[in-house]
């Protein structure tokens, strides 16, 4: 069946590094791809989406691309700050039938 | 706006006894969705509904767990009986469309 997965945390990472978190997803036809994130102690939140291949979502110096072609969505940030520390989860949804599928979720801490 | 509110915030109680989550979707939104999140499992999908009728949900994992949505504002995910392996944050969220939003949660502790 379809499916997301991510690449397993915890990521630890300086301040100012790069960081890429990889996503790939199995799908049947043509989801919209997500990335949510939550922080300490909350419920999660949208962080980008992307609706079609090619697309790029970007948000708060985050970006992903919609790779049809390696069925990837991999989340990137040039220089992350410790407040980015938080759990990001990779999704993907189906709009004929409101399906959502969450990834397991990678841990991000980013130390000073 | 008010965002998607849950009650309580936390929950002990003890094994045996009857829990109840309650959840006030975002005013509007036509889909709502039970989670829980424990770190052994991650983020579960327990149960969907689109117009206040359950879609799926397979998610559910025994008999003991019920969702109920009588109408568009109000939701409740009932444990009777509860047991310690319920444990777990319980998170609603609801959506209009494609983008869901979450509540803050309901860290449950069974003992």
């Amino acid at each position: 069946g379809d499916s997301v997965t991510q690449m397993e945390g915890p990521v630890t990472l300086s301040e100012e590094a790069f960081l890429t978190i990889n996503c790939t997803y199995t799908a049947t036809g043509y989801p919209s791809l997500f990335w949510y994130v939550q922080y300490p102690g909350e419920g999660l939140q949208l962080l980008l989406k992307a609706t079609k291949a090619d697309d790029k979502g970007s948000n708060k110096g985050f970006e992903a691309t919609y790779r049809k072609e390696t069925t990837s969505f991999h989340l990137e940030k040039g220089s992350v700050q410790v407040s980015d520390s938080a759990v990001y989860f990779c999704a993907r949804f189906y709009n004929n039938n409101n399906d959502m599928r969450f990834g397991a979720g990678t841990r991000l801490t980013v130390k000073p | 706006d008010a965002g998607v509110i849950q009650s309580p915030r936390h929950e002990v109680t003890e094994m045996g006894q009857e829990v109840t989550l309650r959840c006030k979707p975002i005013s509007g939104h036509n889909s709502l969705f039970w989670y829980r999140q424990t770190m052994m499992r991650g983020l579960e999908l327990l149960i969907y509904f689109n117009n206040n009728v359950p879609i799926d949900d397979s998610g559910m994992p025994e008999d003991r767990f019920s969702a109920k949505m009588p109408n568009a504002s109000f939701s409740t995910l009932k444990i009777q009986p509860s047991e310690p392996r319920d444990s777990a944050v319980y998170f609603c969220a609801s959506s209009l469309g494609e983008v869901q939003y979450f509540g803050p949660g309901t860290r449950l502790t069974v003992l």
